[in-house]
Protein backbone atom coordinates (compact mmCIF):
# COMPACT_ATOMS: atom_id res chain seq x y z
CA UNK A 1 0.00 0.00 0.00
CA UNK A 2 1.72 3.48 -1.18
CA UNK A 3 2.24 5.97 1.69
CA UNK A 4 1.82 9.45 2.26
CA UNK A 5 3.44 10.61 -0.95
CA UNK A 6 4.49 14.55 -1.34
CA UNK A 7 6.47 16.13 -4.15
CA UNK A 8 8.55 17.90 -4.84
CA UNK A 9 11.13 16.49 -2.35
CA UNK A 10 13.62 19.37 -3.03
CA UNK A 11 12.80 22.85 -3.88
CA UNK A 12 15.45 25.58 -4.05
CA UNK A 13 13.92 29.58 -4.61
CA UNK A 14 14.54 33.07 -4.09
CA UNK A 15 13.20 34.72 -2.11
CA UNK A 16 9.78 36.65 -2.59
CA UNK A 17 9.33 33.84 -5.04
CA UNK A 18 5.85 31.38 -4.45
CA UNK A 19 6.02 27.99 -4.27
CA UNK A 20 3.74 25.40 -4.09
CA UNK A 21 3.91 22.08 -2.66
CA UNK A 22 1.51 18.60 -3.08
CA UNK A 23 0.18 16.18 -1.45
CA UNK A 24 -1.67 12.80 -1.73
CA UNK A 25 -2.51 11.06 1.42
CA UNK A 26 -3.49 7.28 2.02
CA UNK A 27 -6.26 6.26 0.32
CA UNK A 28 -9.34 6.63 2.45
CA UNK A 29 -7.63 8.62 4.95
CA UNK A 30 -10.05 11.54 6.04
CA UNK A 31 -7.62 13.74 7.78
CA UNK A 32 -4.72 15.53 6.53
CA UNK A 33 -2.32 17.45 7.74
CA UNK A 34 0.47 19.82 6.87
CA UNK A 35 3.07 20.24 9.43
CA UNK A 36 6.85 22.46 9.25
CA UNK A 37 9.60 21.25 10.95
CA UNK A 38 12.52 23.36 11.68
CA UNK A 39 15.93 21.92 12.17
CA UNK A 40 16.39 19.82 15.21
CA UNK A 41 12.97 20.84 16.37
CA UNK A 42 9.11 18.75 16.16
CA UNK A 43 6.72 19.50 13.82
CA UNK A 44 4.55 22.07 14.20
CA UNK A 45 0.83 21.87 12.72
CA UNK A 46 0.18 24.60 9.82
CA UNK A 47 -3.45 23.34 8.93
CA UNK A 48 -5.67 20.23 9.49
CA UNK A 49 -8.16 19.10 7.20
CA UNK A 50 -11.35 17.21 7.61
CA UNK A 51 -12.27 16.15 4.43
CA UNK A 52 -12.21 19.13 2.40
CA UNK A 53 -12.87 21.13 5.30
CA UNK A 54 -9.89 23.38 7.20
CA UNK A 55 -10.76 22.89 10.89
CA UNK A 56 -7.61 24.21 12.61
CA UNK A 57 -5.42 26.56 10.29
CA UNK A 58 -4.75 29.00 13.58
CA UNK A 59 -0.78 28.54 13.04
CA UNK A 60 -0.81 28.80 9.25
CA UNK A 61 0.19 32.98 8.37
CA UNK A 62 -2.35 33.70 6.00
CA UNK A 63 -0.60 36.56 5.01
CA UNK A 64 1.40 34.45 2.56
CA UNK A 65 0.46 30.60 2.94
CA UNK A 66 -1.82 29.19 1.58
CA UNK A 67 -3.21 25.67 1.17
CA UNK A 68 -6.07 23.82 -0.44
CA UNK A 69 -7.71 20.35 -0.36
CA UNK A 70 -10.36 19.92 -3.33
CA UNK A 71 -12.63 16.80 -3.65
CA UNK A 72 -11.33 15.36 0.01
CA UNK A 73 -7.76 13.87 -1.25
CA UNK A 74 -5.30 15.83 -2.31
CA UNK A 75 -3.92 18.54 -0.96
CA UNK A 76 -1.34 21.86 -1.87
CA UNK A 77 0.45 24.14 -0.05
CA UNK A 78 1.41 27.42 -1.31
CA UNK A 79 3.30 30.20 -0.16
CA UNK A 80 3.85 33.43 -1.65
CA UNK A 81 6.11 35.38 -1.56
CA UNK A 82 8.55 32.86 -0.17
CA UNK A 83 11.10 34.26 2.75
CA UNK A 84 14.06 33.67 4.39
CA UNK A 85 12.47 32.07 7.48
CA UNK A 86 10.91 30.04 5.26
CA UNK A 87 13.47 27.49 4.61
CA UNK A 88 12.59 24.30 6.34
CA UNK A 89 10.85 20.71 5.82
CA UNK A 90 7.36 20.81 4.80
CA UNK A 91 5.92 17.69 6.29
CA UNK A 92 2.25 16.06 5.18
CA UNK A 93 0.36 13.21 7.23
CA UNK A 94 -2.68 11.81 7.26
CA UNK A 95 -4.97 9.92 9.60
CA UNK A 96 -8.29 7.68 9.40
CA UNK A 97 -9.37 10.51 11.98
CA UNK A 98 -8.89 12.66 14.38
CA UNK A 99 -7.78 10.44 16.72
CA UNK A 100 -6.00 7.59 14.89
CA UNK A 101 -1.95 7.78 14.35
CA UNK A 102 -0.59 10.22 11.78
CA UNK A 103 1.07 8.55 8.75
CA UNK A 104 3.88 11.25 7.56
CA UNK A 105 5.01 11.73 3.80
CA UNK A 106 8.90 12.04 2.96
CA UNK A 107 8.46 15.84 3.06
CA UNK A 108 9.51 18.86 0.97
CA UNK A 109 12.72 20.12 1.99
CA UNK A 110 12.35 23.94 0.99
CA UNK A 111 15.26 26.40 0.78
CA UNK A 112 14.99 30.07 0.13
CA UNK A 113 18.01 32.20 -0.80
CA UNK B 1 -1.63 26.92 25.87
CA UNK B 2 -0.48 23.33 25.56
CA UNK B 3 3.07 22.53 25.99
CA UNK B 4 4.66 18.92 25.63
CA UNK B 5 8.49 18.44 26.84
CA UNK B 6 10.67 15.64 26.66
CA UNK B 7 13.52 14.73 28.69
CA UNK B 8 16.15 14.25 27.82
CA UNK B 9 17.00 16.40 24.73
CA UNK B 10 20.11 14.09 23.75
CA UNK B 11 20.72 10.80 25.21
CA UNK B 12 23.72 8.53 24.10
CA UNK B 13 24.22 4.81 26.13
CA UNK B 14 25.98 1.84 25.33
CA UNK B 15 24.43 -0.96 23.89
CA UNK B 16 23.01 -3.32 26.08
CA UNK B 17 21.76 -0.69 28.58
CA UNK B 18 18.60 0.07 29.44
CA UNK B 19 17.06 3.67 29.30
CA UNK B 20 13.87 5.65 29.66
CA UNK B 21 13.22 8.69 27.77
CA UNK B 22 9.99 11.07 29.24
CA UNK B 23 7.43 13.16 27.93
CA UNK B 24 5.14 15.70 29.84
CA UNK B 25 2.79 18.02 29.17
CA UNK B 26 0.94 20.67 30.50
CA UNK B 27 -3.13 20.16 29.60
CA UNK B 28 -5.23 17.42 30.27
CA UNK B 29 -5.26 14.91 27.10
CA UNK B 30 -5.88 11.35 26.97
CA UNK B 31 -4.20 10.72 23.46
CA UNK B 32 -0.26 10.44 23.35
CA UNK B 33 1.39 8.97 19.96
CA UNK B 34 5.58 7.98 19.94
CA UNK B 35 7.30 8.86 16.63
CA UNK B 36 10.82 8.06 15.66
CA UNK B 37 12.67 9.96 12.98
CA UNK B 38 15.90 8.85 11.28
CA UNK B 39 18.34 11.75 10.07
CA UNK B 40 16.78 13.38 6.94
CA UNK B 41 13.77 10.93 6.96
CA UNK B 42 10.33 11.43 7.78
CA UNK B 43 8.52 10.58 11.00
CA UNK B 44 7.55 6.38 11.56
CA UNK B 45 4.63 6.24 13.99
CA UNK B 46 5.53 3.82 17.27
CA UNK B 47 2.76 4.03 19.68
CA UNK B 48 -0.53 5.10 20.35
CA UNK B 49 -2.10 5.84 23.81
CA UNK B 50 -5.20 6.26 24.08
CA UNK B 51 -6.25 6.52 27.83
CA UNK B 52 -5.11 6.16 31.11
CA UNK B 53 -2.99 3.23 32.05
CA UNK B 54 -2.42 2.37 28.46
CA UNK B 55 1.03 0.22 28.07
CA UNK B 56 2.77 -1.02 24.44
CA UNK B 57 5.34 -2.89 23.87
CA UNK B 58 7.25 -3.31 20.57
CA UNK B 59 10.66 -4.91 20.42
CA UNK B 60 12.94 -3.13 22.91
CA UNK B 61 10.84 -0.25 22.91
CA UNK B 62 7.78 -0.03 25.35
CA UNK B 63 5.33 2.70 25.96
CA UNK B 64 3.18 4.18 28.34
CA UNK B 65 0.89 6.91 29.92
CA UNK B 66 0.02 8.27 32.79
CA UNK B 67 -2.84 10.72 32.42
CA UNK B 68 -3.22 11.78 35.68
CA UNK B 69 0.29 13.09 36.14
CA UNK B 70 0.47 14.08 32.33
CA UNK B 71 3.08 11.69 31.70
CA UNK B 72 4.33 9.54 29.00
CA UNK B 73 6.77 7.24 28.97
CA UNK B 74 9.37 5.28 26.31
CA UNK B 75 11.60 2.89 27.81
CA UNK B 76 14.41 0.63 25.92
CA UNK B 77 15.43 -2.32 26.94
CA UNK B 78 19.00 -3.34 25.92
CA UNK B 79 19.40 -0.76 23.16
CA UNK B 80 20.92 -1.31 20.03
CA UNK B 81 22.84 0.83 17.70
CA UNK B 82 19.65 0.71 15.16
CA UNK B 83 18.20 2.36 17.73
CA UNK B 84 19.76 5.20 17.37
CA UNK B 85 17.32 8.20 15.95
CA UNK B 86 14.99 11.22 16.99
CA UNK B 87 11.96 9.78 18.98
CA UNK B 88 9.16 12.48 19.53
CA UNK B 89 6.13 12.11 21.43
CA UNK B 90 2.97 14.05 20.47
CA UNK B 91 0.15 14.81 22.47
CA UNK B 92 -3.53 15.07 20.89
CA UNK B 93 -5.67 17.65 20.96
CA UNK B 94 -7.03 18.55 24.38
CA UNK B 95 -10.99 19.14 24.57
CA UNK B 96 -12.79 21.68 22.46
CA UNK B 97 -9.17 22.17 20.06
CA UNK B 98 -7.65 20.42 17.43
CA UNK B 99 -4.18 20.82 17.85
CA UNK B 100 -1.63 18.31 18.19
CA UNK B 101 2.05 18.94 19.68
CA UNK B 102 4.64 17.30 19.39
CA UNK B 103 7.62 17.57 22.21
CA UNK B 104 11.29 18.55 21.60
CA UNK B 105 12.59 15.61 20.59
CA UNK B 106 14.95 13.06 22.07
CA UNK B 107 18.06 12.30 20.00
CA UNK B 108 19.40 8.95 20.85
CA UNK B 109 22.50 7.76 19.86
CA UNK B 110 23.43 4.19 20.60
CA UNK B 111 27.30 2.88 20.82
CA UNK B 112 28.43 0.28 19.79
Amino acid sequence: EAGVVQSPRYKIIEKKQPVAFWCNPISGHNTLYWYLQNLGQGPELLIRYENEEAVDDSQLPKDRFSAERLKGVDSTLKIQPAELGDSAVYLCASSLDMDAEAFFGQGTRLTVV
Amino acid sequence: ELKVEQNPLFLSMQEGKNYTIYCNYSTTSDRLYWYRQDPGKSLESLFVLLSNGAVKQEGRLMASLDTKARLSTLHITAAVHDLSATYFCAVGPPSGTYKYIFGTGTRLKVLA
